[in-house]
């Protein structure tokens, strides 16, 4: 299917496991997000990548780690599970077509809520 | 430091009221601006964008100006429909930066 999805949709684990969340785009966009989505705090970035190879730390990247082999995957580990990472994730994709500029629309994955028991 | 706020929700309307949703921003730099929507289950989708100071962002009958002088971005509907409940995130993301706004939950109800 087109566009981008995340696997899995619901995720309940515990505490210091390691989980895996994944990403996918099918638009070749070059730049790819992973926020945490929290009550009273909004979407929290906590990492991106600009390409292949290539990631930078968001606001709140403790606690994971991205890799990004292949333009069209993302994928976000939790190394070691904890409660407080109990969220909804959200993966994001953007296109940088028109130049340099990273700040086009970003389209949104349907999320996947993680809980950490 | 630098961040997005909005107007505390949550907002209940009638339908065909007029809508309100003020963000203002303090970060610096030269972004753009968004409003994104998110309706129960969902990801966020965009609503409408402006790009530079002076801009107007329109969709859906939903409008934004990106006003400089007064750093915000205040979202407007002049009637509101049921299908409209939903929550609104405004953002500010520039080459290097990305900052989402707390959201605000609306309802309308006929």
């Amino acid at each position: 299917d087109a566009g981008i999805t995340q696997s899995p949709r619901y995720k309940i684990t515990e505490t210091g496991r390691q989980v895996t969340l994944m990403c996918h785009q099918t638009w070749s966009h070059s730049y790819m997000f992973w926020y945490r989505q929290d009550l009273g705090h909004g979407l929290r970035l906590i990492y991106y990548s600009a390409a292949a190879d290539i990631t930078d730390k968001g606001e709140v990247p403790d606690g994971y780690v991205v890799s990004r082999s292949k333009t069209e995957n993302f994928p976000l580990t939790l190394e070691s599970a904890t409660r407080s990472q109990t969220s909804v994730y959200f993966c994001a994709s953007s296109d940088t077509a028109s130049g340099t500029r990273a700040y086009n629309e970003q389209f949104f994955g349907p999320g996947t809520r993680l809980t950490v028991l | 430091g630098d961040s997005v706020t909005q107007m505390e929700g949550p907002v209940t309307l009638s339908e065909e009221a007029f809508l309100t949703i003020n963000c203002t921003y303090t970060a610096t730099g030269y972004p753009s601006l968004f409003w994104y929507v998110q309706y129960p289950g969902e990801g966020l989708q965009l609503l409408l964008k402006a790009t530079k100071a002076d801009d107007k962002g329109s969709n859906k009958g939903f409008e934004a100006t990106y006003r400089k002088e007064t750093t915000s971005f205040h979202l407007e509907k002049g009637s509101v429909q049921v299908s409209d409940s939903a929550v609104y995130f405004c953002a500010w993301i520039s080459y290097d930066k990305v900052i989402f706004g707390p959201g605000t939950s609306l309802s309308v109800i006929p």
